[in-house]
């Protein structure tokens, strides 16, 4: 079955980039993703990577993906306050099955 | 914004009763899906639904069900409440059957007093 797995918090001065962690364990083809919550909101879709590829850059944010370990990062370059929220690793296999999300990791940003 | 709406935000209500949570998707989805978020439990898939047909079924209690109506708007009823229902309830719409970019509503946070 599918598992998400994330470390719970990340403090990270303002200006530093930040580097979110995940790992999933089902190996078939999957999708894999990145949503954003902040306060009293809802989860907003970042990006997501198929597990044929390796890198996929959209202005400050980079996912990088290692097969090998079933490792997902996601690099925040220059990271704001504004960034400060929860951010969700979730996966689904070939986007067909419901996502499964990690617990997600708590991005505190210091000024 | 991502264009799914939720009715109502906030709803406080008693154990043993029932309520009925609301979802209009973006225009255009066919697909609507219901997730809770609660503290111990994270964030957790119930059911989906593709243009009026249930899709996919996930750890929804029997005292849970759904529907996807023909305006494709969608209803989540909860009854027989329990303290431990209270959580927030998410909605989440895509275009396809594929859940590849699903966008989600502001969720309805459910208080069972």
């Amino acid at each position: 079955g599918e598992d998400v797995e994330q470390s719970l918090f990340l403090s990270v001065r303002e200006g530093d980039s930040s580097v979110i962690n995940c790992t999933y364990t089902d190996s078939s083809s999957t999708y894999l993703y990145w949503y954003k919550q902040e306060p009293g909101a809802g989860l907003q879709l970042l990006t997501y990577i198929f597990s044929n590829m390796d890198m996929k850059q959209d202005q400050r944010l980079t996912v990088l993906l290692n097969k090998k370990d079933k490792h997902l990062s996601l690099r925040i370059a220059d990271t704001q306050t504004g960034d400060s929220a929860i951010y969700f690793c979730a996966e689904s296999i070939q986007g067909n099955t419901p996502l499964v999300f990690g617990k997600g990791t708590r991005l505190s940003v210091i000024a | 914004d991502s264009g799914v709406t939720q009715t109502p935000k906030h709803l406080i209500t008693a154990t043993g009763q029932r309520v009925t949570l609301r979802c209009s998707p973006r225009s255009g989805d066919l697909s609507v899906y219901w997730y809770q978020q609660s503290l111990d439990q994270g964030l957790q898939f119930l059911i989906q639904y593709y243009n009026g047909e249930e899709r996919a079924k996930g750890n929804i209690l029997e005292r849970f069900s759904a529907q996807q109506f023909p305006d494709l708007h969608s209803e989540l009823n909860l009854s027989s409440l329990e303290l431990g229902d209270s959580a927030l309830y998410f909605c989440a719409s895509s275009v396809e059957q594929r859940n590849t970019e699903a966008f989600f509503g502001q969720g309805t946070r459910l208080t069972v007093v």
